[in-house]
C-alpha cells in the first residue's frame, strides 16, 4: 500500500528565511499531490495542488516541486514570518479505485522565529 | 458566507453511549469525508460520500456509522462497538473527489 512521510517533525527557522519541507511517498506515483496547513485546534486548509505532469507550482510566497523519480514532493515558504508558523500536511491520492481519496502524512510543525 | 460547519466544537460522552456529530457545508458540494485525527498522527479516513444515498467505508470504518440524505448534511455516529473513540474528528467536504477539500472547524470528542 502507499505510504507517505514528512521527514521532519518540526522545522525551526529564523523569520525572512526560506523554510523547505519534505513529503516522500514510496509507491505508485499519485496523480496529485496537495498541501494544507493546519493551526491548533483546527481544521486543515487547503494551500496547493500539483499534478503529475507539472513540476512546479507557485501562489505568492509558496512553491511546490514534484518529482516523480524521486518520488518526492518539496513545499517552500520564502520570506518567512512567525505567522507562517503552523504545522503543514501533504496529501496524495491513493490511485487505484479509490475514488479521488486522499492519504494524508503526519505533518511537519514548523516555528518561525522573529 | 460560504463554508461547512461542525457542532458542537466539544463533546463528552460516558462510555457505552452513541454519539453522533454533525457535518453541514452550503458550498454545493457532491463529494463529504469523516477523518480521525490523533495527537501525531496523520488524518485517517473514516468514510465518504460522492453522491447522495450513497457512501463507502474508509481505513478505519468498524465502530462508525454515516448517512447522507440529504447533499448539505453528512453527520457521524461514533457507537458504542468503537474501541477508543476519544479523537479529534473531522469533516471536509470537496466539489468532486480528486480536487481539494474543504474542512471544518473540528469535534473534539472525550469519551470518559
Amino acid at each position: 500500500s502507499q505510504k507517505i512521510e514528512q521527514n521532519s517533525e518540526a522545522l525551526n527557522i529564523q523569520e525572512g528565511k526560506t523554510a523547505t519541507l519534505t513529503c516522500n511517498y514510496t509507491n505508485y506515483s499519485p496523480a496529485y499531490l496537495q498541501w494544507y496547513r493546519q493551526d491548533p485546534g483546527r481544521g486543515p486548509v487547503f494551500l496547493l495542488l500539483i499534478r503529475e505532469n507539472e513540476k512546479e507550482k507557485r501562489k505568492e510566497r509558496l512553491k511546490v516541486t514534484f518529482d516523480t523519480t524521486l518520488k518526492q514532493s518539496l513545499f517552500h515558504i520564502t520570506a518567512s514570518q512567525p505567522a507562517d508558523s503552523a504545522t503543514y500536511l501533504c496529501a496524495l491520492d491513493m490511485g487505484g479505485g479509490s475514488q479521488g481519496n486522499l492519504i494524508f502524512g503526519k505533518g511537519t510543525k514548523l516555528s518561525v522565529k522573529p | 458566507d460560504g463554508g461547512i460547519t461542525q457542532s458542537p466544537k466539544y463533546l463528552f460522552r460516558k462510555e457505552g453511549q452513541n454519539v453522533t456529530l454533525s457535518c453541514e457545508q452550503n458550498l454545493n458540494h457532491d463529494a463529504m469525508y469523516w477523518y480521525r485525527q490523533d495527537p501525531g498522527q496523520g488524518l485517517r479516513l473514516i468514510y465518504y460520500s460522492q453522491i447522495v444515498n450513497d457512501f463507502q467505508k474508509g481505513d478505519i470504518a468498524e465502530g462508525y456509522s454515516v448517512s447522507r440524505e440529504k447533499k448539505e448534511s453528512f453527520p457521524l455516529t461514533v457507537t458504542s462497538a468503537q474501541k477508543n473513540p476519544t479523537a479529534f474528528y473531522l469533516c471536509a467536504s470537496s466539489k468532486r473527489s480528486g480536487t481539494e477539500q474543504f474542512f471544518g472547524p473540528g469535534t473534539r470528542l472525550t469519551v470518559l
